[in-house]
């Protein structure tokens, strides 16, 4: 079974207007973190937003912020006031156990977003 | 967070000779490098979990005699891709972990 899930592979919005990207994830763990990473052409992975499962609040980080439903085994991303640098593969990743070095990451299949202007 | 550099940046190559690829963190000393292979359009999959002065930890399906990981030192970990064959040619990246993940820019290989 697929342990992360992005079922949107790609999507198109409007420049500075919100988007929500799908992830869902499968785990038996109670401890686990879950990421959003954005790639732009050039390959980098940018660090997005963290939300780790014992977080009562859910994470916002300027722009981004994670709408964590934690009984729904569901991370979105939401992506306010988009903007033409917004564009990007966007991938959603889990790390099972507790924060710790050696814990490795599950990516997503990725979501490739393009913001119109 | 952490600075994590690669080198080269992008390789090209003939079918059947080795290249190798840096991984380095500079800011960093790191236990746990982790290596991961991307196929156009495709997401990142884990390759390898090196560790500093012990063997690699594979994933399934990745030949450790074809993907060669040394972590000699805490800064420093390098992958060997043996008698490389086009259908190796792909964006390798590797990452350092803290408490969190920090990606190198990654390096783009071609075979030809």
């Amino acid at each position: 079974a697929q342990k992360i899930t992005q079922t949107q592979p790609g999507m198109f919005v409007q420049e500075k207007e919100a988007v929500t990207l799908d992830c869902t994830y499968d785990t038996s763990d109670q401890s686990y973190g879950l990421f959003w990473y954005k790639q732009p052409s050039s390959g980098e992975m940018i660090f997005l937003i963290y939300q780790g499962s014992y977080d009562e609040q859910n994470a916002t980080e300027g722009r981004y912020s994670l709408n964590f439903q934690k009984a729904r085994k569901s991370a979105n991303l939401v992506i306010s006031a988009s903007q033409l640098g917004d564009s990007a593969m966007y991938f959603c990743a889990m790390r099972e156990g507790r924060k710790a070095a050696g814990n490795k990451l599950t990516f997503g299949g990725g979501t490739r977003v393009l913001v119109k202007p | 967070g952490a600075v994590v550099s690669q080198h080269p940046s992008w390789v090209i190559c003939k079918s059947g000779t080795s290249v190798k690829i840096e991984c380095r963190s500079l800011d960093f000393q790191a236990t746990t490098m982790f290596w991961y292979r991307q196929f156009p359009k495709q997401s990142l999959m884990l390759m390898a979990t090196s560790n500093e002065g012990s063997k690699a930890t594979y994933e399934q399906g990745v030949e450790k005699d074809k993907f060669l990981i040394n972590h000699a030192s805490l800064t420093l970990s390098t992958l060997t891709v043996t008698s490389a064959h086009p259908e190796d040619s792909s964006f390798y990246i590797c990452s350092i972990q803290d408490y969190e993940q920090y990606f190198g820019p990654g390096t783009r290989l071609t075979v030809t």
